[in-house]
């Protein structure tokens, strides 16, 4: 069975400041991996997904991930954030292959303050 | 293509009331996704449709609980005699089963207080 663990429940940050949210899973197969942000009483939005290939992966609103196989890994970068990207992270993994349901950690909440 | 719409967007309803929520997904995504999310926790997964079959559900999901997708499209996923515990957002998700678009698309949740 797939987990996540998010080790941050809560990262603040001022304004153009860099972030990273940190993301580690556990699996013993291969897998997809995602990171989506969720602002306050709406659904989930997918801001970039791990399925194959290069480990660096770009999403939207400038962010980015990059996928560490041997540290089972999948941290959440921005270099400059700003005061709309407050709100929470959710990293998810899924068995590869299309199989199978996402499993969400706990979340982030990033505060970024002026 | 509108995404994935959820209704109601809010329900509030006595303890031991039955409720029932609709999620219509992206019309062409073949898998439905059923989650519930509780205050300062992740998504947690309840069931999910390939199309209309009912492929898996969660331990989670109790026998109060019951979901369907009858024409492979919308689908509902109705409470029977609710509790205060089932108080929750329920989100509802659809995605494509091919590899290369991947993802879920998660709709904007159904909020269920229980008074």
């Amino acid at each position: 069975a797939q987990s996540v663990t998010q080790l941050d429940s809560q990262v603040p940050v001022f304004e153009e400041a860099p972030v990273e949210l940190r993301c580690n899973y556990s699996s013993s197969v291969s897998v997809y991996l995602f990171w989506y942000v969720q602002y306050p009483n709406q659904g989930l939005q997918l801001l970039l997904k791990y399925l194959s290939g290069s480990t660096l992966v770009k999403g939207i609103n400038g962010f980015e991930a990059e996928f560490n196989k041997s540290q089972t890994s999948f941290h959440l970068r921005k270099p400059s954030v700003h005061i709309s990207d407050t709100a929470e992270y959710f990293c998810a993994v899924s068995r590869g292959g299309s199989q199978g349901n996402l499993i969400f950690g706990k979340g982030t909440k990033l505060s970024v303050k002026p | 293509d509108t995404g994935v719409s959820q209704d109601p967007r809010h329900k509030i309803t006595k303890r031991g009331q039955n409720v029932t929520f609709r999620c219509d997904p992206i019309s062409e995504h073949n898998r439905l996704y059923w989650y519930r999310q509780t205050l300062g926790q992740g998504p947690e997964f309840l069931t999910y449709f390939q199309n209309e079959a009912q492929l898996e559900k969660s331990r989670l999901l109790s026998d109060r609980f019951s979901a369907e997708r009858p024409k492979g499209s919308f689908s509902t996923l109705e409470i029977q005699r609710t509790e205060q515990g089932d108080s929750a957002m329920y989100l509802c998700a659809s995605s494509p089963t091919n590899r290369e678009n991947y993802g879920y698309t998660f709709g904007s949740g159904t909020r269920l207080t229980v008074v």
